[in-house]
Parts: C-alpha cells; structure tokens; sequence
C-alpha cells in the first residue's frame, strides 16, 4: 500500500526567506505523480506543484521548487521568499496507478512570520 | 468558469442519523472524488464517481454511498452516523478521472459533527 509521510507537523519561517518541508513516500510503482496542496483556513485544497515521476527535472513554480529523489522515495517543497499569505497547512501527495485516488500526508503547518 | 461547490459548509447530525451532502463539480469536468479529512489529518479517499459510475472506493464501510448525476453533480449519503464521522468531508472533480494529467480542483468542504 502506498503511504505518504510528512515528519514536521509545524514548521515557521520569516518573511522573504526560505523554507523546505520534507515528504517521503513509499511506493512499488514506477510510474506516479507527487503533489503538494496548500489549505489555508478557507479550508480549499489548492495545488501549489506536482511531479511526474518519469521526469527527471525538478518541478518548479515561481517562488515554488521541488527536490524529487525518486530512489531515495522523497519529495521535499522549497518555498523562496516567502510570503505572510504561504501561511497554511502544506499537504504531501502521491497518485498512483488508481487514478484520481490520492494518498494524503498528515501535513505540515506553516507560520510565516514578519 | 465556475469552480467546485459544496454544500452544506456546515452540519450538526445526531449519532445514528443519516447525512446527504451535495458537490458541484467544476464546469466540464465528468469525475468526482470524495475524501474524508479528520481533525489533524491529511484526507482520506472515499470514492471516485466516472459519468454517473462508482470507478474506486477507499476503506470505507457500506453506509458511505454516493451517486453522480447526468449533469456530474454528486451527492455523499452517510447513514447511521458515528461520532468518528465528525470530519470536513472535501468533493474534488477533474476533467476526465481515466487520465493521468487531469489534476483534482476541490471545493471548500462541509464541516460535518456528530453528537
């Protein structure tokens, strides 16, 4: 079974630095995507970057970066300049062969503070 | 375009009741996934609707149905309610659930309680 785990249950950083959270996964699939979701109180899920495996290049999105080590079964966000609205609970995802199923972390909660 | 809409937000239930809860799935999408997302937890998948078909169900008891409209619209029922089905229960559609570059959008969630 796939199994998504996200080892910092809080994290914070000051405005217009950097921060990375870490995610790690545990899959025997060789095709899959990975994906971070942000939910900020408004309680929406919204996707901030995703990976696909095949693809050896990192995943980026402005301010927004990914570390992919597919060997190493890890995933970690790199938020540049960080900002008082990246504040939210940041969720790791994998998406495996059953498509639209995703398997959630338990996410990270990100304070930014000024 | 319109986004993906939930209703309620928000809903007081009884221990043993029977709860329905409704999405609008984003205009032109045909698939619709539910999850189940508890207090301090990441979510939980449900089950995935395809044009009206149930196409994937996660470890979910019975009482957890679902139907899908010829519009895509969906509805989540959940009968004898338990206080473990407090959660905010979230609806996400995507454009066409067979393909793998078709990401989720989700909508704001309804925060259900049990007493």
């Amino acid at each position: 079974a796939q199994t998504v785990t996200q080892s910092q249950p809080e994290m914070s950083v000051q405005e217009a630095e950097t921060v990375t959270l870490s995610c790690t996964y545990d899959t025997s699939e060789s095709d899959y995507y990975l994906f971070w979701y942000k939910q900020p109180p408004s309680r929406q899920m919204i996707l901030v970057i995703r990976q696909e495996a095949y693809k050896q290049q990192n995943a980026t999105e402005n301010r927004f970066s990914v570390n992919f080590q597919k060997a190493a079964k890890s995933f970690s966000l790199k938020i540049s300049d960080s900002q008082l609205g990246d504040a939210a609970m940041y969720f790791c995802a994998y998406q495996g062969s059953t498509l639209g199923r995703l398997y959630f972390g338990r996410g990270t909660q990100l304070t930014v503070w000024p | 375009e319109t986004g993906v809409t939930q209703s309620p937000t928000h809903l007081i239930k009884t221990r043993g009741q029977q709860v329905t809860l409704r999405c609008s799935s984003q205009s032109g999408h045909n698939t619709v996934s539910w999850y189940q997302q508890a207090l301090g937890q990441g979510p939980q998948f449900i089950f995935q609707y395809y044009r009206e078909e149930e196409n994937g169900r996660g470890n979910f008891p019975p009482r957890f149905s679902g139907l899908q409209f010829p519009n895509y619209s969906s509805e989540l029922n959940v009968n004898a309610l338990e206080l473990d089905d407090s959660a905010l229960y979230l609806c996400a559609s995507s454009l066409d659930g067979r393909l793998y570059n078709s990401p989720l959008h989700f909508g704001n969630g309804t925060r259900l309680t049990v007493t």
